[in-house]
């Protein structure tokens, strides 16, 4: 399956945060939602061959990284206090369009 | 512009009912596909069913299935025989080529089983 850790943090604002996400075996490619309080997920971005495929409309100051492992890490800078949420990490096979796999999420709360 | 919405924000079923969460979708792209999820408390995202654009039946898996009418829309999630486990968020998403098969979320619907 996917892992994600960790499972839940506290930041202070303008801080900066890393989540990290292990992809299914055999998946090479991962996304990353935000999902607020009460709402459905946003898609941020998606990594494939180590680069970003496709973006949400989410500020430079989200990045990601995908590593030769097919392991993930999401960047946050500069936190704000909106950046609350449980952010979700799914692997999938790149253009199939089905078959995504999710992680348990980070609960990420900024103070 | 591509868009799902759920109108039911919450929902009480009583026990062994069958329940229908709506979902209806908006999209120009004749390839997509439509899946629900369930979101308990604890936070994971669930895979319920998933329904192809081209598929010429509704998919059922277990208890589940989708009600698909592709010229309403439509994609409506039907649980059969509710069991109190039920009880958690539930959300319609789809993915398009036109998008790089991102997933687009509907805002989900709370339901809740009574015994």
């Amino acid at each position: 399956g996917v892992t994600q850790s960790p499972t839940h943090l506290i930041k202070t604002r303008g801080q900066q945060v890393t989540l990290r996400c292990s992809s299914q075996s055999g998946h090479n490619t991962v996304s990353w939602y935000q999902q607020a309080l009460g709402q459905g997920p946003q898609f941020i971005f998606q990594y494939y061959r180590e680069e970003e495929n496709g973006r949400g409309n989410f500020p430079p100051r989200f990045s990601g990284l995908q590593f030769p492992n097919d392991s993930s890490e999401l960047n946050v800078n500069a936190l704000e206090l909106d950046d609350s949420a449980l952010y979700l990490c799914a692997s999938s096979l790149i253009g199939q369009g089905y078959g995504y796999t999710f992680g348990s999420g980070t609960r990420l709360t900024v103070v | 512009a591509q868009k799902i919405t759920q109108t039911q924000p919450g929902m009480f079923v009583q026990e062994k009912e069958a329940v229908t969460l709506d979902c209806t979708y908006d999209t120009s792209d004749p390839s997509y596909g439509l899946f629900w999820y369930k979101q308990p408390s604890s936070g994971e995202m669930i895979f319920l069913i998933y329904q192809g654009s081209y598929d010429q039946q509704n998919a059922t898996e277990g208890r589940y299935s989708l009600n698909f009418q592709k010229a309403r829309k439509s994609a409506n999630l039907v649980i059969s025989a509710s069991q109190l486990g039920d009880s958690a968020m539930y959300f319609c998403a789809m993915s398009t080529m036109d998008s790089n098969y991102q997933l687009i979320w509907g805002a989900g619907t709370k339901l809740i089983i009574k015994p």
